[in-house]
């Protein structure tokens, strides 16, 4: 079946970039997408990039798909200390119903001042 | 901004209890899911709802499992008979169009302890 791999943990210092990368297995993925879990928070989407698209750049988040690799990153420009969460990323394949999301475990970014 | 809300944020229950975890969705959403997340592992789809009735659903959600809106804003996840591998944060979600890219709203979480 479908599987989603991401680091566990990334720190960084603040003002830096931050990328949070993931691996998955299905190739017909058609939606990929980033959510974010704050402390004692549900999942928030973040935001998410279809399988015919390279790049997104939503203010400082720029997503990257590499659809040869299977590879999608999150790339958070001047990271703060308020973005210090759980990022997940999550894929819908294709054919499966919308609210079918295969998860991975989840990067948990550290934000040092 | 909408949410989702769930309760209770945190149950203990003892092994072969039974367990309702209750959810009120975005007002006007249309589609339900609850989702778990057994402590350290990946955040599992279990099923979703639509109409009235189960749309899909995966392997976990098996017969001790069941689903229910019993009015027109509550949306139940009821285990029959608790195992201590149900040990884990369930999320309920929803969203108001089953469109791929629509936006899945996710509330806190409900932890649920087995012993």
């Amino acid at each position: 079946g479908e599987d989603v791999e991401q680091s566990l943990f990334l720190s960084v210092r603040e003002g830096d970039s931050s990328v949070i990368n993931c691996t998955y297995t299905d190739s017909s993925s058609t939606y990929l997408y980033w959510y974010k879990q704050e402390p004692g928070a549900g999942l928030q989407l973040l935001t998410y990039i279809f399988s015919n698209m390279d790049m997104k750049q939503d203010q400082r988040l720029t997503v990257l798909l590499n659809k040869k690799d299977k590879h999608l990153s999150l790339r958070i420009a001047d990271t703060q200390t308020g973005d210090s969460a759980i990022y997940f990323c999550a894929l819908r394949g294709y054919g499966g119903s919308q609210g079918n999301l295969i998860f991975g475990k989840g990067t948990k970014l550290s934000v040092k001042p | 901004e909408p949410e989702v809300t769930q309760t209770p944020s945190h149950q203990v229950t003892q092994m072969g209890q039974e367990v309702i975890l209750r959810c009120v969705p975005i007002s006007n959403h249309l589609y339900f899911y609850w989702y778990r997340q057994i402590l350290g592992q990946k955040v599992e789809f279990l099923v979703s709802f639509y109409n009235n009735e189960i749309s899909e659903k995966s392997e976990i959600f098996d017969d001790q499992f069941s689903v229910e809106r019993p009015d027109g804003s509550n949306f139940t996840l009821k285990i029959r008979s608790t195992k201590l591998e149900d040990s884990a944060m369930y999320f309920c979600a929803s969203s108001d169009s089953g469109r791929p890219g629509n936006t899945i709203y996710f509330g806190e979480g409900s932890w649920l302890t087995v012993v």
